[in-house]
């Protein structure tokens, strides 16, 4: 029974490049959440997603940010040209319904270095 | 505004009893969550509140007031494998996304 799986565990990409993070939730989770945290900082909400909607972005950054949650494969974070400050470890959370109780799992996040 | 604060970070010896506080202001309330993470790896949950009072879940509990936006996450018999951050997220009404505080750090020493 496989939690949430996130890969790659650590990512390396060269200023203007893209990086691709992937997420796929726990067997019969629906709904996804993306967060980034920076050293010394706590968990940033950055967007949640059902499949195929997004449901609320309020977190994602207008500009070189996106995310899909298609109807078939993982969750997928996108974030094209990357700069220096986007280096930081994102977490995907997942959840079985809106509003459970019982929290989040997380996956083991991707740790992103731009260089 | 939007708004979790928790100590930043906390020393306890092994066997002793810690408490870690959290307020928070928030718009809206449904619900406040505490998370350890221990360095590198994904949080994971530990509890949940949503009514006031006290939660005990084996050697930890969690204690929450709505009217004092006041939430404490206590933990007993610390061992060293409790030396880690400790997470205090607020879901808001209406949202179902999880606002979080910067975490607390704890050492436990021998």
């Amino acid at each position: 029974n496989a939690g949430v799986m996130q890969n790659p565990r650590h990512l390396v990409r060269r200023r203007g490049q893209e990086a691709r993070l992937r997420c796929s939730p726990m067997k019969g989770h629906s709904h996804v959440y993306w967060y980034r945290q920076l050293p010394e900082e706590g968990l940033k909400f950055m967007v949640y997603l059902q499949k195929e909607n997004i449901i609320d972005e309020s977190g994602m950054p207008k500009e070189r940010f996106s995310a899909e949650f298609p109807k078939e494969g993982p969750s997928i974070l996108r974030i094209q040209q990357v700069v220096r400050g986007d280096s930081a470890a994102y977490f995907c959370a997942s959840s079985r319904e809106q509003g459970g109780g019982y929290g989040y799992t997380f996956g083991s996040g991707t740790r992103l270095t731009v260089v | 505004g939007q708004n979790i604060d928790q100590p930043t970070e906390m020393t306890a010896t092994e066997g002793a009893i810690v408490q870690i506080n959290c307020t928070y202001q928030t718009s809206g309330f449904n619900g406040l969550f505490w998370y350890q993470q221990h360095a590198g790896e994904a949080p994971t949950f530990l509890s949940y509140n949503v009514l006031d009072g006290l939660e005990e879940k084996g050697r930890f509990s969690s204690f929450l007031s709505r009217s004092k936006g006041y939430s404490y996450l206590l933990l007993k018999e610390l061992q060293m494998k409790d030396s880690a951050s400790y997470l205090c997220a607020v879901r808001d009404s209406g949202r179902t996304a999880l606002i979080f505080g910067k975490g607390t750090t704890l050492s436990v020493s021998s």
